[in-house]
């Protein structure tokens, strides 16, 4: 079974430029979510979606930080502009509501530095 | 609000060793509680999971037991092994929209080197 994809691995740009990671979930996963991973810290949800609406984003900076899940299969995370303190690695996971295994499956991350 | 308390590492043990990483959580009504770990280079894994109270979660020699009176979920192994080298992450379940158990609150995770 494939994993969640991710992309880019590794990015790199100016503040104030824009950025956006994609996400490809576990085929039939209807529950997405984009967390940060700051240095040293552990992950902070970002978003939460289930198929292609909304259910969480409390702690998403709604001023920068943009999230859509269209046709509800893959997403987009956009950061614009981007401020130092992005800087993290941004993580995908999906999971289903359904049958034995319902935790969330993680990809491998993007990795965010903002100079 | 809810919140995950781990112990702080980094850890280092020798192989063999016995392994206790401390988690403490606060939380309203009854979360379920899991462990992930990070090895180098890959993304976070379950490394296992309890539901509700009394409920003891295992996987790969790793134990953890779900106490509702000491609010406290501690990851035990009897005998690290080199390969269990990884950052270790104490998680509890923040929402719960259908079924779905992936809307999370973190620990600040601990670091474990086993040496050999």
């Amino acid at each position: 079974e494939a994993g969640v994809a991710q992309s880019p691995r590794y990015k790199i740009i100016e503040k104030r430029q824009s950025v956006a990671f994609w996400c490809n979930p576990i085929s039939g996963h209807a529950t997405l979510y984009w967390y940060q991973q700051i240095l040293g810290q552990g992950p902070k949800l970002l978003i939460q979606f289930q198929n292609n609406g909304v259910v969480d984003d409390s702690q998403l900076p709604k001023d920068r930080f943009s999230a859509e899940r269209l046709k509800g299969v893959d997403s987009t995370l956009k950061i614009q502009p981007a401020k130092l303190e992005d800087s993290a690695v941004y993580l995908c996971a999906s999971s289903s509501p359904r049958g034995a295994r319902t935790e969330a499956f993680f990809g491998q991350g993007t990795r965010l530095t903002v100079v | 609000g809810d919140s995950v308390t781990q112990m702080e590492g980094p850890v280092t043990l020798s192989e063999e060793a016995f392994l206790t990483i401390n988690c403490t959580y606060t939380a309203t009504g009854y979360p379920s509680l899991f462990w992930y770990v990070q090895y180098p280079g890959e993304g976070l894994q379950l490394l296992l999971k309890a539901t509700k109270a009394d409920d003891k979660g295992s996987n790969k020699g790793f134990e953890a037991t779900y106490r509702k009176e000491t609010t406290s979920f501690h990851l035990e192994k009897g005998s690290v092994q080199v390969s269990d080298s990884a950052v270790y992450f104490c998680a509890l379940s923040g929402g719960n929209y259908g079924g779905s158990q992936g809307n999370l609150i973190f620990g600040k995770g601990t670091k474990l080197s086993v040496k050999p």
